[in-house]
């Protein structure tokens, strides 16, 4: 059984441009989560998916969205970049879209905007 | 103010020595969730506690939860290198499909 898989594992942007992360939910999980990590805090919750609709979100602005396909893969897009989206983007998939399911993390992606 | 404050910050403990970490949150709590982290890497999964009283262990590892409190601790016996890291509980404080609120962590050091 594989975990949960993330790609790229390190990117770099210039502020303005925009990024898509993916992510790949360990298998028979139908629910995806994303989160924003910035240096010495702990994650933030973005938003969740379950079976393709999001039906769950934290406080980030509406530049911030994602997507969950049909195999329950999911990407997270961020447009108009800005310095302070630079951060470690973490994605976990889960059984259900409570959280008595339990969440499998990713090891992240580290996006770094300039 | 966080909804969940980790203690300590940074922890510098002598390998072989016990340690505790509280999690205490600012809102009802549905479920608690112990993970490590090695700097800029994924979150590992320790425990999952959703019972006020409830106290699990794996191997040199134990979490409690007191509902009452609304507080959670960790504690390790006899440390060993292998659990330097960073320690996050995450919480479910909304009881919906919120997603987890996370605390800041506690960074563990452990010296030889």
């Amino acid at each position: 059984e594989t975990g949960v898989t993330q790609s790229p594992t390190h990117l770099i942007k210039t502020r303005g441009q925009q990024v898509t992360l993916r992510c790949s939910s360990q298998s028979g999980h139908n629910t995806v989560s994303w989160y924003q990590q910035a240096l010495g805090q702990g994650p933030q919750f973005i938003f969740q998916y379950y079976r393709e609709e999001e039906n769950g979100r934290g406080n980030f602005p509406p530049r911030f969205s994602g997507l969950q396909f049909p195999n329950y893969s999911s990407e997270l897009n961020v447009n108009a970049l800005e310095l302070d989206d630079s951060a470690l983007y973490l994605c976990a998939s889960s059984l259900g879209p409570y959280s008595d399911y339990g969440y499998t993390f990713g090891s992240g992606t580290r996006l770094t905007v300039v | 103010s966080q909804e969940l404050e980790q203690s300590p910050q940074s922890l510098i403990v002598q390998e072989g020595k016990n340690l505790t970490i509280n999690c205490t949150s600012s809102k009802t709590l549905y479920g608690l969730y112990w993970y490590k982290q090695k700097y800029g890497e994924g979150l590992i999964f320790l425990m999952m506690l959703q019972k006020g009283g409830e106290e699990k262990s794996h191997e040199k590892i134990t979490a409690k939860l007191d509902e009452k409190k609304q507080q959670s601790s960790l504690h390790i016996t006899a440390s060993q290198p292998s659990h330097a890291g960073i320690y996050l509980c995450g919480a479910d404080i909304g009881g919906g499909a919120d997603g987890l609120t996370f605390g800041k962590g506690t960074h563990l050091i452990i010296q030889p």
